[in-house]
């Protein structure tokens, strides 16, 4: 059974400070991937890794940045928080072939 | 027109009803498809791929019509616990180019 972990549930912050999201999947899958999930907007993909030390932008990695050292470990890197960025961060990671993502519970972000 | 679309719901239907979702996409170069179910604030749980000739698991059925582009998930016998968000998901080939529906949101009532 595929385990996708996130560091926190629930997490709280205030404007300007930097914020690291950590991620651990434990099914040796190449790719990883971070998502924000607002109402209304569905998913939207921030970034992903394809193999270590690799990453390429998503649809909205303005403000984000992202580190891979591990093949198993993918973090989310809010530089300066913002209030805009308080949402739920979806962590994923999936195969090669044939690409079904498996998912994270979630890190409900408040910037305040 | 985007890329994936869904009507969001809700649906509300009884319990032990069959009920239909469809899900239509743009891009005609779309190599595989998936359904997944997202229960309210917790994380999109893959609930089955999607295969050419159609596939069906217990009470789910999947549909791909490649001539309209759109993909169908039909559930029969609906449950209270079936009361949940279904996305569609669909790949353009490659880890990158999945593109996640908003979701339609399915209520099952008593």
């Amino acid at each position: 059974d595929v385990k996708v972990t996130q560091s926190s549930r629930y997490l709280v912050k205030r404007t300007g400070e930097k914020v690291f999201l950590e991620c651990v999947q434990d099914m040796d899958h190449e790719n990883m991937f971070w998502y924000r999930q607002d109402p209304g907007l569905g998913l939207r993909l921030i970034y992903f890794s394809y193999d270590v030390k690799m990453k390429e932008k998503g649809d909205i990695p303005e403000g984000y940045s992202v580190s891979r050292e591990k093949k198993e470990r993918f973090s989310l890197i809010l530089e300066s928080a913002s209030t805009n960025q308080t949402s739920m961060y979806l962590c994923a990671s999936s195969s090669t072939e044939p690409y079904e993502q498996y998912f994270g519970p979630g890190t409900r972000l408040t910037v305040t | 027109r985007k890329e994936v679309e869904q009507d969001p719901g809700p649906f509300n239907v009884p319990e032990g009803a069959t009920v239909a979702f469809n899900c239509t996409y743009s891009n005609s170069a779309s190599q595989s498809f998936f359904w997944y179910r997202q229960d309210c604030r917790k994380e999109p749980k893959l609930l089955m791929s999607v295969y050419s000739s159609g596939n069906e698991d217990g009470r789910f059925t999947a549909q791909l019509n490649r001539a309209s582009q759109y993909i169908s998930l039909l559930i029969r016998d609906s449950k209270l616990s079936d009361s949940a968000t279904y996305l569609c998901v669909v790949n353009r080939g490659g880890y990158q180019k999945v593109t996640f529906g908003t979701g339609t949101k399915l209520q099952v009532i008593p």
